[in-house]
């Protein structure tokens, strides 16, 4: 079984800063990563995963994650955020082969402040 | 347009009442996926099912209930024996590596 860990609920910046959401996972076997943003009151939509190859995967709109196996981290990173950034972001892993089954972190719930 | 629809958006019913979530893609999906998500608590996986005829339990299906007749349709029924039913519910497919969300519904028992 897997299980992932978004450490922080509320992460709140300002406009233009950089930000991180950290996301950890245990797993015994290997895994896709992926990272979905909610809007208020809206579906889950895919932001970037990790399926193999490079260990840093970039999003259109400028996030960037880095799979790290020895410290089981997929944080996701933007070196300056808008206020259209302000989002619920939530982390999720499965077992590579088995793909069709999500376990999802808490969220973070992204503020980002004029 | 492509894509996967829930209805209705919002549902309210009585303590009792069982009353069910409407889900349809239009994506040619094997796999269909039921969530609950709570505050604080991310996604819960509800059933899911990867073939028209077969579905399996998440880690929450006490107290739901779902179908799969056609590959389009995924409905999910909550029953009154699920003791606390007020959530946000999506539906998701998927195919290979991604799944693809609906708008979700909010259901609030009265």
């Amino acid at each position: 079984a897997q299980s992932v860990t978004q450490l922080d609920s509320q992460v709140p910046v300002f406009e233009e800063a950089p930000v991180e959401l950290r996301c950890n996972y245990s797993s015994s076997v290997s895994v896709y990563l992926f990272w979905y943003v909610q809007y208020p009151n809206q579906g889950l939509q895919l932001l970037l995963k990790y399926l193999s190859g490079s260990t840093l995967v970039e999003s259109i709109n400028g996030f960037e994650a880095e799979f790290n196996k020895s410290q089981t981290s997929f944080h996701l990173r933007k070196p300056s955020v808008h206020i259209s950034d302000t989002a619920e972001y939530f982390c999720a892993v499965s077992a590579s082969g088995s793909a069709r089954q999500l376990t999802f972190g808490s969220g973070t719930q992204l503020t980002v402040l004029p | 347009d492509g894509g996967i629809t829930q209805s209705p958006k919002y549902l309210f019913r009585k303590e009792g009442q069982n009353v069910t979530l409407s889900c349809e893609q239009n994506l040619n999906h094997d796999a269909m996926y039921w969530y609950r998500q709570d505050p604080g608590q991310g996604l819960r996986l509800i059933y899911y099912s990867q073939i028209v005829n077969d579905f399996q339990k998440g880690d929450i299906a006490e107290g739901y209930s779902v179908s799969r007749e056609k590959k389009e349709s995924f409905p999910l029924t909550v029953t009154s024996a699920q003791k606390n039913p007020t959530a946000f519910y999506l539906c998701a497919s998927g195919q290979g590596n991604e799944q693809f969300f609906g708008p979700g519904t909010r259901l609030t028992v009265l």
